[in-house]
């Protein structure tokens, strides 16, 4: 069956402006986690979303960073005003369910760079 | 606040040598522990986990990792590697609770000479 997928694969995207990153979860999956990985970085945990709501945001950096989920399946990892400090890949993993013992599955991630 | 520390950046060995890689964490209460590996082109994948029970547990294409509660690590193991094994290597930790969102390392790459 279909994996994560996320769009675009490569965005790049001068300072000051507003991007929007895209995951589509695996059909099914209600958890839904966003990492960031910084070149020569582990992932970083982000935010995760159980159904439609952000059951966890503690990783994001700061207000810049906003994500959603309205309908529990697509989400929608927005960052405003980006900073070269945010070149990053993106990653995006689902699961059944939130919790640790569901495996997560993750997608081929966002590569965003900032100028 | 937990971490993982993953001792080495970059292994070169070659087929059929043995591969031990190191993970330690730092968090005192419950933990569950992960090994995810990245073919190259590829996605993270999970290659094994420990929640409970037997400290040394099996995964895919014969890798292996021991839990040692007293010195927290979770160090990877294989007999003998293969040139396919070649990829990055995360470590990663869950603090056990409600929430299954994971703390990884810096990551291992490994290459494999044929």
């Amino acid at each position: 069956g279909a994996g994560v997928s996320q769009t675009p694969s490569n965005k790049v995207t001068e300072k000051g402006k507003y991007v929007e990153l895209r995951c589509d979860p695996i059909s099914g999956h209600t958890a839904l986690y966003w990492y960031r990985q910084s070149l020569g970085q582990g992932p970083e945990f982000l935010i995760y979303f159980q159904g439609t709501g952000a059951a966890d945001d503690s990783g994001l950096p700061n207000d810049r960073f906003f994500a959603v989920r309205p309908e529990g399946s697509v989400s929608t990892l927005k960052i405003q005003r980006t900073e070269r400090g945010d070149s990053a890949v993106y990653l995006c993993a689902s699961s059944l369910a939130g919790t640790a013992d569901y495996e997560q599955y993750f997608g081929p991630g966002t590569r965003l760079t900032v100028t | 606040a937990q971490s993982v520390s993953q001792h080495n950046h970059h292994v070169i060995l070659s087929e059929a040598a043995s591969l031990e890689l190191g993970c330690n964490y730092s968090y005192g209460g419950t933990v569950n522990l992960f090994w995810y590996v990245q073919y190259p082109g590829q996605h993270l994948q999970l290659l094994l986990k420990y929640f409970s029970g037997d400290p040394l547990v099996k995964g895919i294409k014969g890798f292996e990792a021991e839990f040692i509660k007293s010195k927290f690590s979770f160090n990877l193991r294989k007999p003998s590697v293969q040139w396919s094994d070649t990829a990055e290597y995360f470590c990663a930790v869950n603090a056990g609770g409600s929430q299954g969102n994971l703390i990884f390392g810096k990551g291992t790459k490994l290459s494999v000479k044929p």
